[in-house]
């Protein structure tokens, strides 16, 4: 089982609407979250971290984190139509450690 | 920005032969990453090193080989190419400390092995 698990596989929404995406770990000691949008043909870029409970907002963006929970979601106000990528979750034992585990990704589809 | 590249940009190769891909990072990290990305999967780690002349084994190793000759450059050799092998592959390169996480990805390079 993987240990970072991103729901729902795809999404579409309209441009101006909002999108969410979901993230779960299911390792107890992965509790720093990060998340990464890659576009077509492209290496993935990171959008923000998140660490402690709460909200975290940039720009557009608000990551969300419930640490009792290990749940972690990314919001998207206004999207766009070159918001359209793979987003990625990813999670990490600690900070300024070697290793980050990546979920499989939600493909979002952002229509005009 | 941070800057890593990746060569070649795509590459078809034969079922055992030899393969080898090259990344290089401007960025003056001491971490660098070999990921692959499957359908499905999502990001992957291979291997990774954290300074040159040291590679360690990441999650998916076997078929694999890794060498980092300086702090710039990192390879990733597949001494004898399968099938299954198949795939993108992402380099990516980070610097140390606390708080200091973020990966910065290059373009990746786009392997089919027949």
């Amino acid at each position: 089982q993987q240990k970072v698990q991103q729901s729902p596989e795809s999404l579409s929404v309209p441009e101006g609407g909002m999108a969410s995406l979901n993230c779960t770990s299911s390792d107890r000691n992965f509790q720093y979250f990060w998340w990464y949008r890659q576009h077509s043909g492209e290496g993935p870029k990171a959008l923000m971290s998140i660490f402690s409970d709460g909200d975290k907002k940039e720009g557009r963006f608000t990551a969300h984190l419930n640490k009792a929970s290990l749940h972690v979601s990314l919001h998207i106000r206004d999207s766009q139509p070159s918001d359209s990528a793979l987003y990625f979750c990813a999670a990490s034992e600690q900070t300024g450690g070697y290793k980050v585990v990546f979920g499989s990704g939600t493909r979002l589809l952002v229509s005009p | 920005e941070a800057a890593v590249t990746q060569s070649p940009r795509s590459k078809v190769a034969v079922t055992g032969g030899k393969v080898t891909l090259s990344c290089h990072q401007t960025n003056n990290h001491d971490y660098m990453y070999w990921y692959r990305q499957d359908t499905g999967h999502g990001l992957r780690l291979i291997h990774y090193s954290y300074v040159a002349d040291s590679t360690e084994k990441g999650d998916i190793p076997d078929g694999y080989k890794a060498s980092r000759p300086s702090q710039e450059n990192f390879s990733l050799i597949l001494e004898l190419a399968s099938l299954s092998q198949t795939a993108v592959y992402f380099c990516a390169s980070r610097p140390t400390g606390f708080n200091q996480d973020t990966q910065y990805f290059g373009p990746g390079t786009r392997l089919l092995v027949l």
